[in-house]
């Protein structure tokens, strides 16, 4: 049971360049996230969705973009990427319960813009 | 939408002594209060959360405490250890349409523990 994984681990990017980072959970979870964290601010919440092929924007979502084709997966894709989008960026996953369920996170990817 | 304010965000304390996190937020709907650790370099994990019908809830070293009048809530770490050290992350949520939930995250606070 691997639970939340992130592939890459880390990315160097040029200005102008895309990217798609994947997430994927192995706990049948509903509920997916995508994360942002830079220094002094915390975690971010860019995009989320609550099952299979919806999404939904969250906080910081400009400049990014996601999709949710299998229950399993969740991907956030960078159309042009830009030195401000230089971040760790957090994958988490939690279930759907009468009662509030704790989110899981995976490792992150460290990815850098130049 | 949800505003969640967390205080100190660098906290430095000698090894034995007890750390006090404290957050504040600004939603009287918000019912699910959980805590996160992150050690440098690793991913969040949840350490220990509160629901809104319980005031204070304990384990092993580790409490926290919700005044739902006041709006805040607070992690007590007591007979801390160098292990300790990490950034904490608090975060409240309501529940939405469907069951679903999205937390908001206070920014962190940096723990330091000294030998």
């Amino acid at each position: 049971n691997a639970g939340v994984t992130q592939t890459p681990k880390f990315r160097v990017l040029k200005t102008g360049q895309s990217m798609t980072l994947l997430c994927a959970q192995d706990m049948n979870h509903e509920y997916m996230y995508w994360y942002r964290q830079d220094p002094g601010m915390g975690l971010r919440l860019i995009h989320y969705s609550v099952g299979e092929g919806t999404t939904a924007k969250g906080e910081v979502p400009d400049g990014y973009n996601v999709s949710r084709l299998k229950k399993q997966n969740f991907l956030l894709g960078l159309e042009s990427a830009a030195p401000s989008q230089t971040s760790v960026y957090f994958c988490a996953s939690s279930p759907r319960g009468g009662l509030h369920q704790p989110q899981h996170f995976g490792d992150g990817t460290r990815l850098s813009i130049l | 939408g949800e505003n969640v304010e967390q205080h100190p965000s660098t906290l430095s304390v000698q090894e034995g002594d007890s750390a006090v996190i404290k957050c504040t937020y600004s939603d009287s709907a918000s019912n699910y209060f959980p805590w996160y650790k992150q050690e440098l370099g690793k991913r969040p994990q949840l350490i220990i959360d509160i629901r809104s019908n319980v005031g204070e809830k304990k384990d092993q070293r580790i409490a926290v405490t919700l005044n739902k009048t006041a709006k805040h809530f607070s992690l007590h770490i007591t007979e801390t250890q160098p292990e300790d050290s990490a950034v904490y992350f608090c975060a409240a949520s309501m529940s939405r349409t469907g069951g679903s939930y999205i937390p908001t995250f206070g920014r962190g606070t940096s723990l330091i523990v000294h030998p």
